[in-house]
Formats: structure tokens, C-alpha cells, sequence
């Protein structure tokens, strides 16, 4: 138990529709990053938040984009879906600073999206 | 740019044998090294991290790895397998001190346990 829960936990869409996934961090937690992780291969990161603005982005292309709320609660929306977006998607929070001192990410459990 | 080599994509010992999972990572700035465990379904678990203090880190279940900056490895070894070790276990690298906690993970080793 993380602490990091994730909604909705399966959902299937169609190739060209719009989704939102959602994410509770840790009570506490200032930062939050999405991770997509396809099938059978290892997460690759999409982006972090740290106190409302994204402050660090992976090799994903605009139409994935993200928000993070003052009370540390984030959304992942991804636009116009591809088949190729089928995957786990991975919610996770940390307490924080300016600079990664290695502090623990803790890792919610996932949505799982279908794209048909 | 960092990378994350893990050598074996399944890895089977018998249950109470040694595990070993081998890591070997590429980065041209400090490093910060994980591992972490996935069970069937479910979402990442820290097992165990580096992050510049002592090179042989203690984790959770048991598990242990040793930083060895001279052969850029951080392999993850456990001295007796139990059945509940089965599951995916993936090997991550980050940079210290990037304005960003970005993890680049391995492409992961399944451990499978024989009875």
C-alpha cells in the first residue's frame, strides 16, 4: 500500500478519442510523475509536476499532457488516442525539492488502457 | 544519457537457491540506482535504492545490491529464493540532483521460482 491511487483502473477507448486518467498522490507528496508502461516492457517516463508546473518532460509528443491541483491530485489526458497508446499507465508521487535528492517514489497501481 | 542494461529478460533458480540479477547501468553523471518489483497486476515497489552513501545497499524481503562504479554494475542478489519472489524486477537509473525525478527503467527480468 502506497499510499498512490489511480482511477479508473480499466478502461477501453477508440483509436481517436480524447482520456483522462487520475491520480491521488501521498498525503504530503509535492511532486507527481506519469509513467506509460507497454506490455511486457519497462515504464518510460512521460512527465513530472512539482508544485503545479511541469518540470520535466520524456519523448512523448504534445497531445499527451497532464495537470497537477493544489491539493497535489493529478490528471494524465491523453488526445486524439492511438492504437499504440494501449498500455499500463503509471501514477507516481514524491516528496519534493528544486533538485532530485533521491528521494522515494512511491508507485500507484496503474490504469490500464485498451485503445480499439 | 542514461541507460539501464538488465542481463536476462527470465532469470529460474530453485526455491532457497541464489538469486542474482544483473544490472549494468550508463550514465555520464552521478547516478541514483534502483531496483523495484512487480507483482502480476499491480503497480512498482521500491526493493532498494543508491544514492551515494554506502555502495552495498540493503532492501526490503531480503534483498541486497552492490554499486560498482569501476565495472558500472548494480547487481541484485538475494541468498535464498522463496516462492513469493516470483514476479518482474526491473532496474532504474536517475540523476542525481536534475531538476526532474525522471527514472529510466530496464526492460526487466522475470524471476521464476522452482519448487
Amino acid at each position: 500500500e502506497t499510499g498512490v491511487t489511480q482511477s479508473p483502473t480499466h478502461l477501453i477507448k477508440t483509436r481517436g478519442q480524447q482520456v483522462t486518467l487520475r491520480c491521488s498522490s501521498q498525503s504530503g507528496h509535492n511532486t507527481v510523475s506519469w509513467y506509460q508502461q507497454a506490455l511486457g516492457q519497462g515504464p518510460q517516463f512521460i512527465f513530472q509536476y512539482y508544485r503545479e508546473e511541469e518540470n520535466g518532460r520524456g519523448n512523448f509528443p504534445p497531445r499527451f499532457s497532464g495537470l497537477q491541483f493544489p491539493n497535489y491530485s493529478s490528471e494524465l489526458n491523453v488526445n486524439a488516442l492511438e492504437l499504440d497508446d494501449s498500455a499500463l499507465y503509471l501514477c507516481a508521487s514524491s516528496l519534493g525539492g528544486e533538485l532530485f535528492s533521491g528521494n522515494t517514489i512511491y508507485f500507484g497501481e496503474g490504469s490500464w488502457l485498451t485503445v480499439v | 544519457a542514461q541507460s539501464v542494461t538488465q542481463l536476462g529478460s527470465h532469470v529460474s533458480v530453485s526455491e532457497g537457491a541464489l538469486v542474482l540479477l544483473r544490472c549494468n547501468y550508463s550514465s555520464s553523471v552521478p547516478p541514483y540506482l534502483f531496483w523495484y518489483v512487480q507483482y502480476p497486476n499491480q503497480g512498482l515497489q521500491l526493493l532498494l535504492k543508491y544514492t551515494s552513501a554506502a555502495t552495498l545497499v540493503k532492501g526490503i524481503n531480503g534483498f541486497e545490491a552492490e554499486f560498482k562504479k569501476s565495472e558500472t554494475s548494480f547487481h541484485l542478489t538475494k541468498p535464498s529464493a522463496h516462492m513469493s519472489d516470483a514476479a518482474e524486477y526491473f532496474c532504474a537509473v536517475s540523476e542525481a540532483y536534475s531538476s526532474a525525478s525522471k527514472i529510466i527503467f530496464g526492460s526487466g527480468t522475470r524471476l521464476s521460482i522452482r519448487p
